[in-house]
């Protein structure tokens, strides 16, 4: 399974762009990455996932350059409450399994 | 419609009782995941179960530990002689079919478990 890491806490202010960096050195080719929310008591929530290049919807960017061993979430112009933890997943379609990441705690700030 | 719903959604235990732990996918996901996450921890995986079967068992922490589906739908986690370090939030997932990589997993919320 391809081993995550990602930086434990980040902080940031109200209206700026925050951009969350996983690294996944060891990925495999079927592997494919995912971003998940998750607030306190709660069970993750997706937020948006790729293969390679950018995606984006309507709540964040995605970008994984082409050697694919790292991802980066962006979420444009933050507000108080995306305060939560976020993980980054790595998924082999053919075994189902999930690695997931540490989580980043992105506390935002008035 | 019904997300994935687990119960119970708290529960207390004496350390060396069994507990069951159940989860309800979405109607007609085939997919189904059990993760568990200790405290102030991230998400470990735990099973995988494509259908009624699972193909790899390899992230269940010990034999005390056991998982099953049945008609494609509910699944129960079984934790055997329970240990204090089982303490922790167990996740249930469910996606559509579980073999295409635009799958989401959609979590419930959750059964906290407490060994003293």
């Amino acid at each position: 399974l391809a081993k995550t890491t990602q930086p434990i806490s980040m902080d940031s202010y109200e209206g700026q762009e925050v951009n969350i960096t996983c690294s996944h050195n060891n990925i495999a080719t079927n592997d494919y990455i995912t971003w998940y929310q998750q607030f306190p008591s709660q069970g993750p929530r997706f937020i948006i996932q790729g293969y390679k290049t950018k995606v984006t919807n309507e709540v964040a960017s995605l970008f994984i350059p082409a050697d694919r061993k790292s991802s980066t979430l962006s979420l444009p112009r933050v507000s108080l409450s995306d305060t939560a933890v976020y993980y980054c997943l790595v998924r082999n379609t053919n075994a189902g399994k999930s690695t997931f990441g540490d989580g980043t705690t992105l506390t935002v700030k008035p | 419609g019904a997300g994935v719903s687990q119960s119970p959604s708290n529960k207390v235990t004496e350390k060396g009782k069994d507990v069951e732990l159940r989860c309800d996918p979405i109607s007609g996901h085939t997919a189904l995941y059990w993760y568990r996450q200790s405290l102030g921890q991230g998400l470990e995986f735990l099973i995988y179960f494509q259908g009624n079967s699972a193909p790899d068992k390899s992230g269940l922490p010990s034999d005390r530990f056991s998982a099953e589906r049945t008609g494609g739908s509910v699944s129960t986690l079984t934790i055997q002689r329970t240990q204090q370090e089982d303490s922790a939030v167990y996740l249930c997932a469910s996606s559509t079919s579980g073999g295409a990589w635009y799958e989401t997993q959609y979590f419930g919320p959750g059964t906290r478990l407490l060994v003293l």
